[in-house]
């Protein structure tokens, strides 16, 4: 079965802190793995998305992993400010239109 | 508009009603997914259309799931006899994808929050 697991379900920091969102998913014949990010009432936005072949990918102050031996994905967030909170979604491709989704992580950054 | 569109945002329906949730997508952007998302779960991939071949239905949880893509733009998303499982939020995505290689940024719209009493 093909799941896709996001701890922590949700976390907590401070303004500037470095953080990981961790995300894993159990079949590594993947497609491609991508990271969301979900306000509260609007759609997901897509942050990053990694093809099956690169083994990391950047974009300002985020920065997403991929291990697909270990079936694992990070992503890393630089100096956190309090607009980073959402819920952040791992979204693993497994062929040409399956797309399995993460339940998340719920991001608060305090000021 | 320049992202994917959404109506209604919000949708209450009493159980066994039939309801219709709509999708614009970006202009053209061949491929349009639609997703759900209960509460507390991840998003569940339902339907997938690509151009003017056969949708994928296979995420359709059962037949009173249907969707339709009139002139490769907007989708419908039809669910009949509600009941209230079917409570959740919908959301669509749309995506420029041209090939199974092709990368596939999806843009989602703001989805629509359904309730069934």
């Amino acid at each position: 079965k093909q799941e896709v697991t996001q701890i922590p379900a949700a976390l907590s920091v401070p303004e500037g802190e470095n953080l990981v969102l961790n995300c894993s998913f159990t079949d590594s014949a993947i497609y491609n793995l991508q990271w969301f990010r979900q306000d509260p009432g609007k759609g997901l936005t897509s942050l990053l998305l990694i093809q099956s072949s690169q083994r990391e990918q950047t974009s300002g102050r985020l920065n997403a992993s991929l291990d697909k031996s270990s079936g694992r994905s990070t992503l890393y967030i630089a100096a956190s400010q309090p607009g980073d909170s959402a819920t952040y979604l791992c979204a693993v491709e497994y062929n040409n239109n399956d797309m399995r989704f993460g339940a998340g992580t719920r991001l608060t950054v305090k000021p | 508009g320049a992202g994917v569109s959404q109506s209604p945002s919000n949708k209450v329906t009493e159980k066994g009603k039939d309801v219709e949730l709509r999708c614009d997508p970006i202009s053209g952007h061949t491929a349009l997914y639609w997703y759900r998302q209960s509460l507390g779960q991840g998003l569940e991939f339902l339907i997938y259309f690509q151009g003017n071949s056969a949708p994928d239905k296979s995420g359709l949880p059962s037949d009173r799931f249907s969707a339709e893509r009139t002139g490769g733009s907007v989708s419908t998303l039809t669910i009949q006899r509600t009941q209230q499982e079917d409570s959740a939020v919908y959301l669509c995505a749309s995506s420029s994808r041209a090939g199974y290689d092709a990368k596939n940024i999806q843009y989602f719209g703001a989805g629509t929050r359904l309730s069934v009493l």
